[in-house]
């Protein structure tokens, strides 16, 4: 166990329609990266946030947007979904320290029909 | 373009024997590497890293050999065992290191036959 938690576990949609993936960090964890890895593609990286700023940005779509709230937790935001969308999304935080290893969730299984 | 490379899907060694899964990158300013394990339906899990002022680093049955020279790195797994299946991922740090956006390759697939 991670002590990084993800939900919901698997989702299924319609095109069109806009789904919130949610995050907890590993307790005392500042820094959250949000992943894509949709199939036969490595970890894309999609955002980055350390205690509630953006902090690096990666291969994030416009229709796409995160935020991280003062609890720490994060949630990804996904609208005007596509059938290129689905994919397992990955939650990872960090102490944000150098060299800081990830810790990842078990992932998001989004499927969009 | 792909700034990580690992360019074996798949890789099936037998139980006991050495298992050497190959990385190459391209982007000079890397200057951290990590590897990853992946089983179904689980996150990834760190494995063991480097630092590019090292050449080898040894975790138990794990060594990771970095060549700058060649931007390659390979993860040895001696010997290997029916639990190391999985899909392992490689990932670079530029800029000083830290976790900030990790560059990840596409993953090899080991199988341990027994």
């Amino acid at each position: 166990d991670s002590g990084v938690t993800q939900t919901p576990k698997h989702l299924i949609t319609a095109t069109g329609q806009r789904v919130t993936l949610r995050c907890s960090p590993r307790s005392g964890d500042l820094s959250v990266y949000w992943y894509q890895q949709s199939l036969d593609q490595g970890l894309q990286f999609l955002i980055q946030y350390y205690n509630g700023e953006e902090r690096a940005k990666g291969n994030i779509l416009e229709r796409f947007s995160a935020q991280q709230f003062p609890d720490l937790h994060s949630e990804l935001n996904l609208s005007s979904l596509e059938l290129g969308d689905s994919a397992l999304y990955f939650c990872a935080s960090s102490d944000g320290g150098i060299y800081g290893e990830l810790f990842f969730g078990e992932g998001s299984r989004l499927t969009v029909l | 373009d792909q700034q990580v490379k690992q360019n074996s899907p798949s890789l099936s060694v037998q139980e006991g024997r050495i298992s050497i899964l190959n990385c190459d990158y391209t982007n000079s300013m890397f200057d951290y590497f990590l590897w990853y394990k992946k089983y179904p339906a689980e996150g990834p899990t760190f494995l063991i890293s480097i630092s590019s002022i090292k050449d080898k680093n040894e975790d138990g049955r794990f060594t990771v050999f970095l060549n700058k020279s060649a931007k390659h790195l390979s993860l040895h797994i001696v010997p290997s065992q029916p639990g190391d299946s999985a899909v392992y991922f490689c990932a670079a740090s530029a800029g000083g290191g830290g976790a900030d956006g990790l560059t990840f390759g596409k993953g090899t697939h080991l199988i341990i036959q027994p």
